[in-house]
């Protein structure tokens, strides 16, 4: 299958501050990537979807201004949380899409501790 | 929105036996249906899908089967292994995303 890197893999901010996490797509031009948040136990959330080129669609409760996203070329996207809180502390997953026929797959995760 | 909701929530099975989970879902404009494994720490690993034009596929020990009439499908793994033990989600596609179930956890009892 297509492979997704992510990193840092984990990272600790203090409350305040802001973080950056990376994802590409390795072997493959994902016009269409997303991100996701897990917390302990429980399913994965959708955040976001962005497209190569144009702004990121946010899930209804996300903030945009929180979680700003970039999607500049067809391997790599970008997702910022700033000014980060001990809540947004969780293990944000990337995932890239094949143009068709929908095959998706997922990086391997950044898990982030805010302190 | 899309409501998926996965059955059972944990499931251990004797090393060898086989595990069933299934995936009920509300959009019948989805088409296409995937299952998905995460270990702990890592991120989800695409195992088996189906489009909605076919019944059931299969891989090795793998296999899924699709009932679109009633709305559902589902995850059979034969032969389990102790490298089986993981959550495993399935996602079904519709309105241009995927929509994951609550999870399995699944665990092999050597």
């Amino acid at each position: 299958g297509a492979v997704v890197s992510q990193h840092p893999s984990w990272v600790i901010c203090k409350s305040g501050t802001s973080v950056k996490i990376e994802c590409r797509s390795l072997d493959f031009q994902a016009t269409t990537m997303f991100w996701y948040r897990q917390f302990p136990k429980q399913s994965l959330m959708l955040m976001a979807t962005s497209n190569e080129g144009s702004k990121a669609t946010y899930e209804q409760g996300v903030e945009k201004d929180k979680f700003l996203i970039n999607h500049a070329s067809l391997t790599l996207s970008t997702l910022t949380v700033t000014s980060a809180h001990p809540e947004d502390s969780s293990f944000y997953i990337c995932s890239a899409r094949l143009q068709f026929p929908y095959e998706q797959y997922f990086g391997p995760g950044t898990r982030l501790t805010v302190t | 929105g899309e409501n998926v909701e996965q059955h059972p929530s944990t499931l251990s099975v004797q090393e060898g036996d086989s595990a069933v989970i299934k995936c009920t879902y509300s959009d019948s404009a989805s088409n296409y249906f995937p299952w998905y494994k995460q270990e702990l720490g890592k991120g989800p690993q695409l195992i088996i899908d189906i489009r909605s034009n076919v019944g059931e596929k299969k891989d090795q020990r793998i296999a899924v089967t699709l009932n679109k009439t009633a709305k559902h499908f589902s995850l059979h793994i034969t032969e389990t292994q102790p490298e089986d033990s993981a959550v495993y989600f399935c996602a079904p596609f519709g309105n241009e995303k995927l929509t994951f179930g609550t999870g399995t956890r699944l665990t092999i009892i050597p």
